[in-house]
């Protein structure tokens, strides 16, 4: 069974920096790329990053490009999101999810919320 | 205002038949990409509904199917159930952003 489960959300201000990980299990974790979706109040769903299988291409959001950075260690079966210069508007439940063939989002956590406010 | 549009809402009664619109355009859907849909609770994972505009993943019944047509993709959910209300969403992906996947904006389905 997959599992996916986000930890390290919380209330910071606005500027400060907070790194999100996510725990995978179930699957053959280096061959599937892997995915960070949030969902800001009130708000749909917005993609925010994608790295490879292997870690070698990342792909982000022009909403967050040069302030977040996806990494993963194979090793540990781990997914991170660090998130810098975070804005009142990164306010959001932040999902992990895994991608599957033909590129959609086969399976997801239950997300952890990030709330920035001063 | 997302690249993907959909109706805000959709209602129906048990047993009928609603159908969810995502219209889209020659740099998304028209381009031939996939469409996905997905349900999503408040408070609880979203799941995938239909994956590469027609195909459902093992567990997903046969009363949620979907289609795709030029710039648009369409969710049909046939036999409604009050199990059914939900957001639903539906994602491709786009050549003119870079990376990027994109969603629509969502649909609160209610059963009426």
């Amino acid at each position: 069974e997959v599992q996916l489960l986000e930890s390290g959300g919380g209330l910071l201000q606005p500027g400060g920096s907070l790194r999100l990980s996510c725990a995978a299990s179930g699957f053959t974790f280096s061959s599937d790329a892997m995915s960070w979706v949030r969902q800001a109040p009130g708000k749909g769903l917005e993609w925010v990053s994608t790295i490879s299988g292997g870690g070698g291409t990342t792909l982000y959001a022009d909403s967050v490009k040069g302030r977040f950075i996806i990494s993963r260690d194979n090793s540990k079966n781990m997914v991170y999101l660090q998130m810098n210069s975070l804005r009142a508007e990164d306010t959001a439940v932040y999902y992990c999810a895994k991608v599957g063939g033909y590129d959609p989002f086969d399976y997801w956590g239950q997300g952890t919320l990030v709330t920035v406010s001063s | 205002q997302s690249v993907l549009t959909q109706p805000p809402s959709v209602s129906g009664a048990p047993g009928q038949t609603v159908t969810i619109s995502c219209t889209g355009s020659s740099s998304n859907i028209g381009a031939g990409y996939d469409v996905h849909w997905y349900q999503h609770l408040p408070g609880t994972a979203p799941k995938l509904l239909i994956y590469g505009n027609s195909n459902r993943p093992s567990g997903v019944p046969d009363r949620f199917s979907g289609s795709k047509s030029g710039t648009s993709a369409s969710l049909a959910i046939t036999g409604l159930q009050t199990e059914d209300e939900a957001d639903y969403y539906c994602q491709s992906y786009d050549s003119s952003l870079s990376g990027s996947r994109i969603f629509g904006g969502g649909t609160k389905l209610t059963v009426l």
